[in-house]
């Protein structure tokens, strides 16, 4: 399958728990996006990698959110002390360049519960 | 702030039906706009719109951008159950895609 995976697709924790996602990518994309989905809401952006460098991270909902893409190949997005209102789907998706004519295609998502 | 909206929030038709979705947008450095459909998953690619390439069709499914009016238009035609779903339309600036909130499109046999 050459298309962005996610996983795992579906997590649930406890509230104060950490949690970690991770994505891999289609394999030649060097940008990387991390978004967030609620119920009745378009995604979210929270941040973006152009290979291994995070460009921008300002959106990352507080400092309990943190990613990582090590080697500009797979990606991480870890919640610390997760909250109840952390519950939604996490989208990740990737693109080639990055610029603006170039589609960014989804994986299928991670949904995080937290009770 | 970069800001997207669609409209209408929600609508239903029958089979058969033409339907208009609408997106309208401000964001600085405007680069392209991109059509999704989601359905209980994660958004699947439809089209992309950019200065050079402002007008797409598929099938059923057309689209339209208009740069001076900063907005753009997704038709689907001869609507079928299988149309239902969450349209997003998205705008990318620099470096990220701005979403609407997206119109839900529900088609009734």
């Amino acid at each position: 399958d050459t298309g962005v995976s996610q996983n795992p697709r579906h997590k649930i924790t406890k509230r104060g728990q950490n949690v970690t996602f991770r994505c891999d990518p289609i394999s030649e994309h060097n940008r990387l996006y991390w978004y967030r989905q609620t119920l009745g809401q378009g995604p979210e952006f929270l941040t973006y990698f152009q290979n291994e460098a995070q460009l921008e991270k300002s959106r990352l909902l507080s400092d309990r959110f943190s990613a990582e893409r090590p080697k500009g190949s797979f990606s991480t997005l870890e919640i610390q002390r997760t909250e109840q209102g952390d519950s939604a789907m996490y989208l990740c998706a990737s693109s080639l360049t990055g610029g603006g004519n170039t589609e960014a295609f989804f994986g299928q998502g991670t949904r995080l519960t937290v009770v | 702030e970069d800001k997207v909206v669609q409209s209408p929030l929600s609508l239903v038709v029958h089979e058969g039906d033409t339907v208009t979705l609408n997106c309208s947008y401000e964001v600085t450095n405007f680069r392209s706009l991109l059509w999704y459909k989601q359905e209980k998953k994660a958004p699947t690619f439809l089209f992309m719109l950019t200065s050079s390439g402002i007008e797409k069709k598929s099938g059923r499914l057309s689209s339209i951008l208009d740069k001076k009016e900063l907005s753009s238009i997704l038709n689907i035609t001869a609507t079928q159950t299988g149309d239902s779903a969450i349209y997003l339309c998205a705008v990318v600036n620099d470096y990220k895609l701005s979403f609407g909130a997206g119109t839900t499109v529900t088609v009734r046999a």
